[in-house]
């Protein structure tokens, strides 16, 4: 069975521009959450979704925001990027309601100039 | 500015000593813990899991124990093999529902030959 899929893989924009990251679940997951990584911060949880609506929410500002679609599949999309958006961006995806194994892809690691 | 990395402890074995990975929580009222592994480059690998309602789970080589009264969490790795080198993460989910984690800062675990 495939993992966790992000695409692209890396992506360098610059700032005020805006970016949509993708992920595919590992089949048959019905949850999907985004999680940031940086050297600052850490690992920190951006929201997560399941049959297409926002369950859960992190503590990020509302250029960040999200979807999911019917076959699960999930993107990010963020607004007018600042330099401090630059970050390993981690997709995860969880078998059901939770809580529950998450998987991670690979992630997005996106530069902001 | 220059942004400061979060500085992770490290633990260094000799290969085939048992290593002993040690994380506090801050939620007590977390009701279910997952612990990763992360190799430079890649994204987080689920090593193992553990609900509230249990204090010891035991996997291939893997060993997490709970310790709910003081918020421990530890990981212990039998027979350490170079492969095992990486970041080690635990990470508590909300209580709320759904799959949100919350990540610990990390230990860099270096095996020596």
């Amino acid at each position: 069975k495939a993992g966790v899929t992000q695409t692209p893989r890396y992506l360098i924009k610059t700032r005020g521009q805006q970016v949509t990251l993708s992920c595919s679940p590992i089949s048959g997951h019905r949850s999907v959450s985004w999680y940031q990584q940086t050297p600052g911060q850490g690992l920190q949880f951006l929201f997560e979704y399941f049959s297409e609506t926002q369950r859960n929410k992190g503590n990020f500002p509302g250029r960040f925001s999200g979807r999911q679609f019917s076959n699960s599949r999930s993107e990010m999309n963020v607004s007018t990027l600042e330099l401090g958006d630059s970050a390993l961006y981690l997709c995860a995806s969880s078998i059901d309601r939770g809580p529950d194994i998450q998987y991670f892809g690979a992630g997005t690691r996106l530069s902001v100039l | 500015g220059e942004s400061v990395g979060l500085h992770l402890p490290t633990l260094s074995v000799q290969e085939g000593d048992n290593s002993i990975i040690n994380c506090a929580y801050s939620n007590s009222a977390s009701d279910y813990f997952i612990w990763y592994k992360q190799e430079s480059g890649k994204g987080p690998q689920f090593i193992i899991d553990i609900r509230s309602n249990m204090d010891k789970r035991q996997g291939q080589r893997v060993t997490v124990l709970l310790n709910k009264t003081v918020k421990h969490l530890s990981l212990q790795i039998a027979a350490t093999q170079p492969g095992d080198s990486a970041v080690y993460f635990c990470a508590e989910n909300d209580t709320g529902g759904g799959n949100k984690l919350t990540f610990g800062t990390g230990t860099q675990l270096k095996v020596e030959l």
